[in-house]
């Protein structure tokens, strides 16, 4: 069956560390890759994109991998800060299917 | 200025009736979107409209309905609610319907079923 796999748990790390939140997608052919963060009582908010033939994209203190053979994304936030504190979503496309499949997220916990 | 706005924010309502959820973007997107995000925080696909045309309709149950009366607009009509409706609602949009924009999400509809 088709699953995106994020993990349940919480993520707690210190402030000014690197955290590093994993994707996992199985029977799946995404064209695009994207990442969400989502506040409680708000909608999620769109972060970095990257395309099956990309490794690698960054943005500021963001930095997401894409390796299709692992079937697998890499989402890093470095130094981090208590203000990224959040749930983050992933989210596949496949190629012309006019809709974004998503993960049911991980918490981010980042501790002063 | 607000780019995509929901109304209302909170729902809550008796088995059986019907309600509506409107959902606005001012970014002149063309593509508009409604997930459904369950108790597990799990977000589903619902329905698509693009310029005013469905293109995408999961195996949502009839009782749900869109409609879209322009691009900027997609509401979303429940008859006969349920227990098992209660979720939050997320309407998106997006540029087009070409996978390399992201979405824009709304701030959410809280649905309590009673």
């Amino acid at each position: 069956s088709q699953k995106i796999e994020q993990n349940s748990e919480a993520l707690n790390i210190q402030e000014g560390k690197t955290a590093t939140l994993t994707c996992n997608y199985t029977n799946y052919s995404p064209a695009y890759l994207q990442w969400y963060r989502q506040d409680p009582g708000r909608g999620p908010v769109f972060l970095l994109l990257i395309r099956e033939n990309e490794k690698e994209k960054r943005k500021e203190r963001l930095k997401v991998t894409f390796d299709t053979t692992l079937k697998q994304s890499l989402f890093h936030i470095t130094a981090s800060q208590p203000a990224d504190s959040a749930t983050y979503l992933c989210a596949l496309e496949m190629d012309s299917s006019y809709k974004l499949i998503f993960g049911s997220g991980t918490r981010l916990l980042v501790r002063p | 200025d607000t780019a995509v706005s929901q109304t209302p924010k909170y729902l809550v309502t008796q088995m059986g009736n019907d309600k509506s959820i409107k959902c606005e973007q001012n970014l002149g997107h063309d593509t508009m979107y409604w997930y459904k995000q369950d108790s597990k925080k799990f977000l589903k696909i619902m329905f698509s409209y693009n310029n005013k045309e469905l293109i995408i309709n999961e195996t949502v149950p009839n009782r749900f309905s869109p409609k879209s009366p322009d691009k900027a607009h997609l509401n979303l009509h429940i008859n006969s609610l349920e227990l098992g409706d209660s979720a939050v609602y997320f309407c998106a949009s997006r540029k087009g319907t070409r996978e390399e924009y992201g979405y824009t999400f709304g701030s959410g509809t809280r649905l309590t079923v009673v």
